[in-house]
């Protein structure tokens, strides 16, 4: 089957930590986007990524990290600079970030508690 | 700077009551208006996309429309397992602006 997973479903961290959040796909899709939800509130882009060894910044990008290194991964480092790093974390492909159609396929997410 | 707002933030039905999801955008150059359900703790699911103006789309008792200024999301003798919450989103140049989603609660 085709799609993406993110790793692990629940993660627990102590404050002061940085924590990195896996995000894989096998759909061939080239870009790939990290979302941060919070109660009441729509999704927020943290970074894209368009192609391999290329990212830009979104809206909400400070304290946060990433890479890609191959088209299928597009992990984030939530580092301690993130002041609310407690959320609910997407990750999303699509088979490209310009042009018609931008319909994105969400991975099963991954919600990060840090105290 | 591109926007898009749901309307109402939470909504109770009864099953078989029908009702609409109203989604108010200002996206510059909207190049597609999307509807994603999503359940508890998962993530979102895609259902629609709509590109012009008077363009309809239709999933069992779901139907979207578009209009210059808004989307509506149309649902028809609803079920309980029609509970979810519905995003709407915007496609500006390079990504998509969300609504913060509207709580569909459908009771039996």
């Amino acid at each position: 089957d085709g799609g993406i997973t993110q790793s692990p479903k629940y993660l627990f961290r102590k404050e002061g930590q940085n924590v990195t959040l896996s995000c894989e796909q096998n759909l061939n899709h080239d870009a790939m986007y990290w979302y941060r939800q919070d109660p009441g509130q729509g999704l927020r882009l943290i970074y894209y990524s368009q192609i391999v060894n290329d990212f830009q910044k979104g809206d909400i990008a400070e304290g946060y990290s990433v890479s890609r290194e191959k088209k299928e991964s597009f992990p984030l480092t939530v580092t301690s600079a993130q002041k609310n790093p407690t959320a609910f974390y997407l990750c999303a492909s699509s088979i490209k970030v310009t042009g018609t159609s931008l319909k994105q396929y969400f991975g099963p997410g991954t919600r990060l508690t840090v105290t | 700077e591109d926007q898009v707002t749901q309307s109402p933030e939470a909504l109770r039905l009864q099953e078989g009551e029908s009702s609409s999801l109203n989604c108010s955008y200002t996206v510059s150059g909207l190049r597609g208006l999307f509807w994603y359900r999503q359940d508890p703790g998962k993530g979102p699911e895609f259902l629609f996309t709509l590109y012009s103006a008077g363009e309809e789309k239709e999933k069992e008792r779901l139907k979207a429309t578009l209009t210059k200024k808004e989307s509506f999301l149309h649902i028809t003798a609803p079920k309980p397992e029609d509970s979810a919450t519905y995003l709407c989103a915007g496609q500006g140049a390079q990504k998509l602006v969300f609504g913060q989603g509207t709580r569909l609660t459908i009771n039996p």
